[in-house]
């Protein structure tokens, strides 16, 4: 199982985090998602910390322990969104979501 | 640029069944993981089952809540991938939603707009 916050709220401009725990979650790469409304899902960071092609840079990925973290550094308004962490090990998981608020 | 694009959504009965599809470009088809990924409405994602491709033997695996009820399956003369749904429940309810997985898995690199599968009496 993988726990996320339901919301984070963050000012345009400041740093947002999100975290995603679970036991396992430091013996697997995560993955991260941005889902805006009515929008399907679009991966953001892959293995942990990658970014995929077109993925601004303020977008970053970590993992220590237990949790692993998306850092959304300089937060625009568009950025705005659910963000869903997931894992794979003998099956896929999904964290529950957290919406990110940028007021 | 991949491309997928679902089709077949609609309204089914409890305890009836439904086949949505997926249709697939821009990419190596036949070298692709393919899952389906699920979302109720208002709620989270949730992954349903995946194939794998033809050199991996088009292993299946499924979710726990659906196994024994969906099948995924591929035609890769087609670039196309099913989920055949049978004794539907009401809590299958989503809007479904077909990804690639690339070559090896765990990474949804791509994603389909959605089919709404309504289970409802």
């Amino acid at each position: 199982e993988l726990t996320q916050p339901s919301s984070v709220s963050v000012s345009p401009g400041q740093t947002a985090s999100i975290t995603c725990s679970g036991e396992k979650v430091g013996q697997r790469y995560i993955c991260w998602y941005q889902q805006k409304p009515g929008q399907s899902p679009v991966l953001v960071i892959y293995q942990d910390s990658k970014r995929p092609s077109g993925i601004p840079e303020r977008f970053s990925g970590s993992s220590s322990g237990n949790t692993a973290t998306l850092t959304i550094s300089g937060t625009q308004a568009m950025d705005e969104a659910d963000y869903y962490c997931q894992a794979w090990d003998s099956t896929t998981m999904f964290g529950g979501g957290t919406r990110l608020t940028v007021l | 640029e991949d491309q997928l694009v679902e089709s077949g959504g609609g309204l089914v009965k409890p305890g009836g069944s439904l086949r949505v599809s997926c249709a697939a470009s821009g990419f190596i088809f036949s070298t692709a993981w393919m899952s389906w990924v699920r979302q109720a409405p208002g709620k989270g994602l949730e992954w349903v089952g995946r194939i794998k491709s033809k050199t991996e033997g088009m292993t299946q695996d499924y979710a726990t809540p659906v196994k024994g009820r969906f099948t995924i399956s591929r035609d890769d003369s087609k670039n196309m991938v099913y989920l055949q749904m049978n004794s539907l429940k009401t809590e299958d309810t989503a809007v479904y939603f077909c990804t690639t997985e690339g070559s090896y898995g765990g990474v949804f690199w791509s994603w389909g707009q959605g089919t709404l599968v309504t289970v409802s009496s």
